[in-house]
């Protein structure tokens, strides 16, 4: 079955330092790919996506996600980390073109220390 | 920028009482779906709507569920009877093709 997995349910880094956000789905050929963000009481903003081509994309806020298809793997990084960073965050895997349906991981918080 | 736009931000409901959620998508998208998040767990797909019709619906959404483009511009989402399990926060999203964008939800409370 298709799935999507975030390992991390819960991060916290330091103000400036560098972050990695896991993500690994299921599925037997190349999925679209999708970074969200959900900051508290507010929707779902997209931070950036993958369909094909370059496997190291850049997204807003200063996001980027390489594709690993070895892996099937869309981890998310930031180089420095903002306080307004913090949120959840959700990786999200479109299998069809046709629905456009998305199936979402489950989340990961991202605190952030001063 | 446009932006989907979502109402109410908030409703409480007794339980077996009937909800409609309104949203408002992207004027040129083709396709509709509704989301939802109960507290701490996965955003789950509930259903998606093109030319019309639903084009796929998850096992969530049975015949308590219904949805509705009754004007061209709006896109309903109507719980018949509610029930507490129902209590969640459900978006909208609308895309022209593959990318989707989201709503700020709407807060569904099932008393």
């Amino acid at each position: 079955a298709q799935s999507v997995t975030q390992p991390d349910i819960h991060i916290t880094v330091s103000e400036g330092a560098s972050l990695e956000l896991r993500c690994n789905y299921s599925y037997g050929a190349t999925p679209y790919l999708f970074w969200y963000v959900q900051s508290p009481g507010q929707g779902l903003q997209l931070l950036l996506k993958y369909f094909s081509g370059d496997t190291l994309v850049q997204g807003i806020k200063g996001f980027e996600a390489e594709f690993k298809r070895s892996q099937s793997s869309f981890n998310l990084r930031k180089p420095s980390v903002h306080w307004s960073d913090a949120a959840e965050y959700f990786c999200a895997v479109g299998f069809s073109s046709n629905t456009g349906k998305l199936i979402f991981g489950q989340g990961t918080t991202l605190q952030v220390k001063p | 920028e446009p932006e989907v736009t979502q109402t109410p931000s908030h409703q409480v409901t007794q339980m077996g009482q009937e909800v409609i959620l309104r949203c408002v998508p992207i004027s040129n998208h083709l396709y509709f779906y509704w989301y939802r998040q109960i507290l701490g767990q996965k955003v789950e797909f509930l259903v998606s709507f093109y030319n019309n019709e639903i084009s796929e619906k998850s096992e969530i959404f049975d015949d308590q569920f219904s949805v509705e483009r009754p004007d061209g511009s709006n896109f309903t989402l109507k719980i018949r009877s509610t029930k507490l399990e129902d209590s969640a926060m459900y978006f909208c999203a609308s895309s022209e093709k593959t990318v989707m964008f989201f709503g700020e939800g709407s807060r569904l409370t099932v008393l």
